[in-house]
């Protein structure tokens, strides 16, 4: 199964709302997760089960989709959050390509 | 405090071996399946390796039959012996929890700060 994230790269302003997109070439149910990765660091966890949010993470992050299709949306964007965004099948774990989010 | 701590990575010359250590601290290591996953420089993540609770492996194509990942639940530890190594397995190794072992409703939830392996003559 294969991931394929849109756009690669992004730039946002802060307040925007960002809308980042993964695509599975099969159905792959609501295994999904979310990580972002900042320059340096390990990724961390944001969103799981495709819409479940994890502890601590603030609640402008957001996953939606079943299936093929799936989006992350972060409804009003941070100085924090410019960073490199990765979608996770959990089925057989492969990460799609990234989405780079910087700032316009 | 949840803690994994990667070590073992260095540089090491084509077809040569390696064997990575994570030490876990603050959860019950037993009772999670855990990952590998690698980064080269500038690039995406790639998921390297798991183990379930039971002690099964799992690889993808690109390492089946070079690395082999084992766990040492009496020492808090995972391992990834790295044999056969070639220049494209130069990459920051991370160890990875897996958040509800058993479950594809699931993700990797706790990360340690990742070990750089190089390979280069």
């Amino acid at each position: 199964i294969q991931l394929t994230q849109s756009p690669s790269s992004l730039s946002a302003s802060v307040g925007d709302r960002v809308t980042i997109t993964c695509r599975a070439s099969q159905g792959i149910s609501s295994y999904l997760a979310w990580y972002q990765q900042k320059p340096g660091k390990a990724p961390k966890l944001l969103i799981y089960a495709a819409s479940t949010l994890q502890s601590g993470v603030p609640s402008r992050f957001s996953g939606s989709g079943s299936g093929t299709d799936f989006t992350l949306t972060i409804s009003s964007l941070q100085p924090e959050d410019f960073a490199t965004y990765y979608c996770q099948q959990l089925n057989s774990y492969p990460f799609g390509g990234g989405t780079k989010v910087e700032i316009k | 405090e949840v803690q994994l701590v990667e070590s073992g990575g260095g540089l090491v010359q084509p077809g040569g071996s390696l064997r990575l250590s994570c030490a876990a601290s603050g959860f019950t290591f037993s009772s999670y399946d855990m990952h590998w996953v690698r980064q080269a420089t500038g690039k995406g993540l790639e998921w390297v390796s798991a183990i379930g609770t039971a002690g099964d492996t799992y690889y993808p194509g690109s390492v089946k039959g070079r690395f082999t990942i084992s766990r040492e639940n009496a020492k808090n530890s995972l391992y990834l012996q790295m044999n056969s190594l070639r220049a494209g397995d130069t990459a920051v190794y991370y160890c990875a929890r897996d958040l509800y072992s058993g479950s594809p409703l699931s993700a990797f939830d706790i990360w340690g700060q990742g070990t750089m392996v190089t390979v280069s003559s």
